[in-house]
């Protein structure tokens, strides 16, 4: 079935440092690509998303490149901030299910000052 | 933008009792609702799927009899764990979407804190 891998954290990183945190996924068909964030006792939030081959989402600084040759949807950001810390999960909805996000185990990042 | 609200956010309970949680879409009509449970330190697990009118379809190794979903209306589902045991207490969270795409957009809850004492 279709699944996402996401690399294991806590990711820690020093404010204005490059950030990168992979996904890779396994999918029948074109599923739909998304980021979500999710900020300590907070409910997730939608961060970007692409829906077709070589598409780019972006938002806040961070963005993503849906690479269908390579199955991943890695996600960068060129400077973080103390203030993007939070748990990040990349997800898919397949070509076959109408809505139903398939998630990533989590990435924690820990930006310090 | 689209709003969902999920009430309560925290919630402590004895085990035994049953708890419902309600899932609100506040400006737009959500055809079909998700709830996930989240571990700590862990990923989402998708539990069911309710569409307004029709009974909810669980994922595999869920207990319908034990997490009850009702979605009676466009604008409400609710989740009710009943007889609950410590192993229930997590986060658990709504989503819901008003369209039947596969590019459609989700909104999610906040979440609940399910503590079971």
């Amino acid at each position: 079935g279709d699944s996402v891998t996401q690399m294991e954290g806590p990711v820690t990183l020093s404010e204005e440092a490059f950030l990168t945190i992979n996904c890779t996924y396994t999918a029948t068909g074109y599923p739909s690509l998304f980021w979500y964030v999710q900020y300590p006792g907070e409910g997730l939030q939608l961060l970007l998303k692409a829906t077709k081959a070589d598409d780019k989402g972006s938002n806040k600084g961070f963005e993503a490149t849906y690479r269908k040759e390579t199955t991943s949807f890695h996600l960068e950001k060129g400077s973080v901030q103390v203030s993007d810390s939070a748990v990040y999960f990349c997800a898919l909805v397949g070509s076959s299910n109408t809505g139903k996000l398939i998630f990533g185990q989590g990435t924690t990042l820990q930006v310090k000052p | 933008g689209a709003v969902v609200s999920q009430h309560p956010s925290w919630v402590i309970c004895k085990s035994g009792t049953s708890v419902k949680i309600e899932c609100r879409s506040l400006d737009f009509q959500a055809t079909t609702m998700f709830w996930y449970r989240q571990f700590p330190k862990q990923s989402l697990m998708l539990m069911a799927t309710s569409n307004e009118g029709s009974k909810a379809t669980y994922e595999q190794g869920v207990e319908k009899d034990k997490f009850l979903i009702n979605h009676a209306s466009l604008t409400l589902s609710t989740l009710t764990v009943t007889s609950a045991h410590p192993e229930d207490s997590s986060f658990y969270i709504c989503s819901a979407t008003g369209q039947s795409s596969y590019n459609s957009p989700l909104h999610f809850g906040n979440g609940t804190r399910l503590t079971v004492t």
